[in-house]
């Protein structure tokens, strides 16, 4: 059965400081996949998605990166952080080919101080 | 441009009742809806999803209706539980690497 595992679930960081959150998928074989960050009380905003290794798309420009160094790793960076960049950060993943379900991870909580 | 709404934006009942939670889309031509649950600081779990040629779906005490033709799904739940408090989404695709979120019902179950 397929999984998604995204970490670390809780990260307070200082301002200026480097950012990773991590996530991957198993289970499955070239999925979309995609970064989303949820501002308390909001909705989800798409930041990137991948529908392969190395292509990355953002749909909004700002101060994260991602990286797809393997199929089915996802990575969500940033040089330095900004009090702005704080929120809940979920990994998602879906296979348009079979059903487009799309799938959640647990999600990452970043407190940028 | 594909617009998700969903009614009511919060929902309170006594334990046991029936309820529906209503989705409203303006672009019929969607490839899936999903509807999730979201609870509190986590992720989004998936409930049911429905084929666009689909126009129900079950699962346990849960079930998803789409009629696109009017641009609407329902969710139903039967007999609530305080356990089924949560946020509930309805969540649209339409092919491609686009998925577009409903604004959400927040659902509170009194024991």
């Amino acid at each position: 059965s397929q999984t998604i595992h995204q970490w670390p679930a809780t990260l307070v960081q200082p301002v200026g400081s480097p950012l990773s959150l991590e996530c991957t998928v198993e289970g499955t074989s070239n999925p979309n996949l995609y970064w989303y960050r949820q501002a308390a009380g909001r909705g989800l905003q798409l930041l990137f998605y991948s529908v392969g290794i190395g292509q990355i798309s953002s749909e909004v420009p700002q101060n994260l990166s991602a990286s797809r160094p393997q199929d089915r790793q996802f990575i969500l960076s940033s040089k330095k952080l900004l009090l702005s960049d704080s929120g809940f950060y979920l990994c998602a993943w879906s296979v348009l080919e079979n059903t487009g379900e799309l799938f959640f991870g647990e999600g990452s909580r970043l407190t940028v101080l | 441009k594909q617009e998700v709404t969903q009614i009511p934006a919060a929902l309170s009942v006594p334990e046991g009742e029936n309820l529906v939670l209503n989705c409203s889309f303006t672009d019929s031509a969607i490839y899936n809806l999903q509807w999730f649950r979201q609870d509190p600081g986590k992720g989004l779990t998936s409930l049911l999803l429905i084929q666009s040629s689909q126009r129900e779906q079950t699962s346990g005490r849960l079930n998803a209706s789409l009629d696109k033709s009017s641009g609407r799904s329902t969710l139903y739940i039967a007999a609530s539980q305080p356990g089924d408090s949560a946020t509930y989404l309805c969540v649209l695709s339409s092919g491609t690497y686009k998925y577009i979120f409903g604004t959400g019902t927040r659902l509170k179950v009194l024991a």
